[in-house]
C-alpha cells in the first residue's frame, strides 16, 4: 500500500516563475493537508481539502499561493511569481477522516534563485 | 481553540540515557493525541497515538500517556540510542476543521 506521494522531490525556480507541487494521498484517503516547513523551524499549517472542496484555508498566503484536490487525480499546491521567501520544504499528509493520523509524504524542497 | 505547547529544544542526551520531551495541551473536549518524529531531510512519521484519557501510547520503546488531570502527554524512552537522533512533534487536532496543529518541535541529539 503506497503512502503519500509528493513530486518532485526537490524543485529549483527562478524568481518570478511558478512551481506546482503535487501530492497524491493514500489510497482510501480523501482528506489532504499541506504545511511549509522553514529551516530549523517547526510546521506551519497551510491549507486542508476534502475532494473538490477547500475546507481551511487559514494558513495561506492571501496572494501568490493556491490550492486544489480535484475530483481525479493529486492535489496541486501552486506558487505565482516565486520569491526567495517561499524556500521551504513543503509538505503534503493525507488522512480518510478529519480529527484523526495524517499520513505524510516525504516532502518537495523548493529552493528559489 | 486546541493548542499544544512543547518544551524548548536542543535535547542532548548520552546513549543508554532517559528520555523525556514535555507536551501540554489546550483543547475542547478530549481529542486524540499524537507524537511524530521527524528524521533529518524527511517527512514526519506517526510515532504514537492515544484516543482518549489515561490511554498509553508506545512505540519502538517509545510511551506517551493521555493525562486530563494535568494536560499534558509526555514524550518518554527508557534509553535513547544515536539513531533516536530526530525532531519530535506533539500533536493534537484543531478544534473547528479537525486539521492536525502541532507543537514547534524539539530536536534531540544523542550521542555515543
Amino acid at each position: 500500500n503506497a503512502g503519500v506521494m509528493q513530486n518532485p522531490r526537490h524543485l529549483v525556480r527562478r524568481r518570478g516563475q511558478e512551481a506546482r507541487l503535487r501530492c497524491s494521498p493514500m489510497k482510501g484517503h480523501s482528506h489532504v493537508y499541506w504545511y511549509r516547513q522553514l529551516p530549523e523551524e517547526g510546521l506551519k499549517f497551510m491549507v486542508y481539502l476534502q475532494k473538490e472542496n477547500i475546507i481551511d484555508e487559514s494558513g495561506m498566503p492571501k496572494e501568490r499561493f493556491s490550492a486544489e484536490f480535484p475530483k481525479e487525480g493529486p492535489s496541486i499546491l501552486r506558487i505565482q511569481q516565486v520569491v526567495r521567501g517561499d524556500s521551504a520544504a513543503y509538505f503534503c499528509a493525507s488522512s480518510d477522516r478529519e480529527n484523526t493520523e495524517a499520513f505524510f509524504g516525504q516532502g518537495t524542497r523548493l529552493t528559489v534563485v | 481553540g486546541n493548542s499544544v505547547t512543547q518544551m524548548e529544544g536542543p535535547v542532548t542526551l548520552s546513549e543508554e540515557a532517559f528520555l523525556t520531551i514535555n507536551c501540554t495541551y489546550t483543547a475542547t473536549g478530549y481529542p486524540s493525541l499524537f507524537w511524530y518524529v521527524q528524521y533529518p531531510g524527511e517527512g514526519l512519521q506517526l510515532l504514537l497515538k492515544a484516543t482518549k484519557a489515561d490511554d498509553k501510547g508506545s512505540n519502538k520503546g517509545f510511551e506517551a500517556t493521555y493525562r486530563k488531570e494535568t494536560t499534558s502527554f509526555h514524550l518518554e524512552k527508557g534509553s535513547v540510542q544515536v539513531s533516536d537522533s530526530a525532531v519530535y512533534f506533539c500533536a493534537l487536532p484543531a478544534s473547528n476543521t479537525g486539521k492536525l496543529i502541532f507543537g514547534q518541535g524539539t530536536t534531540l541529539q544523542v550521542k555515543p
